[in-house]
């Protein structure tokens, strides 16, 4: 079974633009989950979708937003860049939501903002 | 709230050595607990998991980890490190109530001296 792929890998943009990022959850999968990491601040939670619903969300502020699709894909987007975005972006995703669901990681998208 | 901490940030072994890797987590009923290994460019690999049960786990790769919840610490073991093991690892709690979001620790990245 094909892992969680994450498009693009790589990104570069400049401050003010937004940008996109795109997951595909394991298949059959139907809860992915996004996580911001940097040096600084370390992997923090960003949200939850299921059922093409956000069902959870951490401490970030509205310019960050996602959505989730019938075939359980999700994206998430960040307006107005800030030089602070800079991260490695990851999505996970597990069978069903739940805290005894084993969260499978994709390979991040790397976010430089300039 | 449910915290982690993992005291070293760095730590470097020669291969061969055994290993182990502390993590302590605030959590006030019982925790779900993850370890998760982290390669240079690329996502998160679940190594193992405690949900409930026997305090000792075993996982991916050699590694083990024990759950003592006398000393809320869950630190992962390898009784003999290879250099492919160098990399960074993350220990990680489940959130709170219904939701599955990981909390992380800020990791501990392990060096392998030949």
């Amino acid at each position: 079974k094909a892992g969680v792929t994450q498009t693009p890998r790589y990104l570069i943009k400049t401050r003010g633009q937004q940008v996109t990022l795109s997951c595909s959850p394991i298949s059959g999968h139907r809860s992915v989950s996004w996580y911001q990491q940097t040096p600084g601040q370390g992997l923090q939670f960003l949200f939850e979708y299921f059922s093409e619903t956000q069902r959870n969300k951490g401490n970030f502020p509205g310019r960050f937003s996602g959505r989730q699709f019938s075939n359980s894909r999700s994206e998430m987007n960040v307006s107005t860049l800030e030089l602070g975005d800079s991260a490695l972006y990851l999505c996970a995703s597990s069978p069903r939501r739940g805290s005894r669901e084993t969260q499978y990681f994709g390979p991040g998208t790397r976010l430089l903002v300039l | 709230a449910q915290s982690v901490t993992q005291p070293d940030i760095h730590i470097t072994v020669s291969e061969g050595a055994s290993l182990e890797l502390r993590c302590n987590y605030s959590y006030g009923a019982t925790p779900y607990l993850f370890w998760y290994v982290q390669s240079p460019g690329q996502g998160l690999q679940l190594l193992l998991k405690y949900f409930s049960g026997d305090t000792l786990v075993q996982g991916i790769k050699g590694f083990e980890a024990e759950f003592k919840r006398s000393q809320s610490s869950f630190n992962l073991r390898k009784p003999s490190v290879h250099w492919s093991d160098a990399a960074e690892y993350f220990c990680a709690v489940v959130g709170g109530g219904s939701q599955g979001n990981l909390i992380f620790g800020k990791g501990t990245k392990l060096s392998v001296k030949p």
